[in-house]
């Protein structure tokens, strides 16, 4: 069992391009959450996904944008991007109401 | 408001010591997680706790739900225990977890 893994684990990009990062969940988990962790800070919520719907969503713009596949696999899109928007960015998943098992994160740099 | 606070924020420890990290929170809540965080951010969880306490090798987790506190201890700490441990939450009724600023644990040899 793989766990969670996310692609790219590094990327750079330019202010106003898009991003497209990509999780896939570990064998069994049908819920995936993104997460942005910017420097020397804690993790803050994006969103989660169930069922190929969003479930709830934190405190980011509509610029933020996801999407989960039949497979359970998800993707984060972030449009226009920000300066501010560098960070790492955290996929995890579980069962309902099980335990949370993260991916080692993506690591967005916006120039 | 639903907060996480954790404490200490830093802490050095000699290797061999017993080390204990608090995590408390304002409301009611469904789920606690301890997290552990390497440099570079992979986060590895540790435990999810909803009562009582929870063991894993050297770690061990309690929860008391009256007083709204969490502790994380870490019993004949060594080197490879320096991270950051976060404590993260999941309040009442919400699926998002709250995380707390987190604790940087260094132990020394």
């Amino acid at each position: 069992d793989a766990g969670v893994t996310q692609s790219p684990t590094h990327l750079i990009k330019t202010r106003g391009q898009q991003v497209t990062l990509r999780c896939s969940p570990k064998s069994g988990h049908d819920t995936v959450s993104w997460y942005q962790q910017a420097l020397g800070q804690g993790p803050q919520f994006i969103f989660q996904y169930y069922e190929e719907e969003e479930r709830q969503r934190g405190n980011f713009p509509d610029r933020f944008s996801g999407h989960q596949f039949p497979n359970y696999s998800s993707e984060l899109n972030v449009n226009a991007l920000l300066l501010g928007d560098s960070a790492l960015y955290l996929c995890a998943s579980r069962t309902r109401g099980g335990l949370q098992y993260f991916g080692p994160g993506t690591r967005l740099t916006v120039t | 408001k639903n907060e996480v606070e954790q404490s200490p924020q830093n802490l050095t420890a000699q290797e061999g010591e017993f080390i204990t990290i608090n995590c408390s929170y304002s409301v009611g809540i469904s789920a606690l997680h301890w997290l552990q965080q390497h440099p570079g951010g992979g986060i590895v969880s540790l435990f999810m706790l909803s009562s009582g306490k929870k063991k894993h090798g050297r770690l061990i987790a309690t929860i008391n739900i009256q007083e709204k506190h969490s502790s994380l201890h870490i019993t004949a700490s060594h080197p490879r225990d320096s991270a950051v441990y976060i404590c993260a939450v999941r309040f009442g009724g919400s699926e998002k977890l709250v995380f707390g600023k987190g604790t940087k644990l260094t132990v020394n040899p």
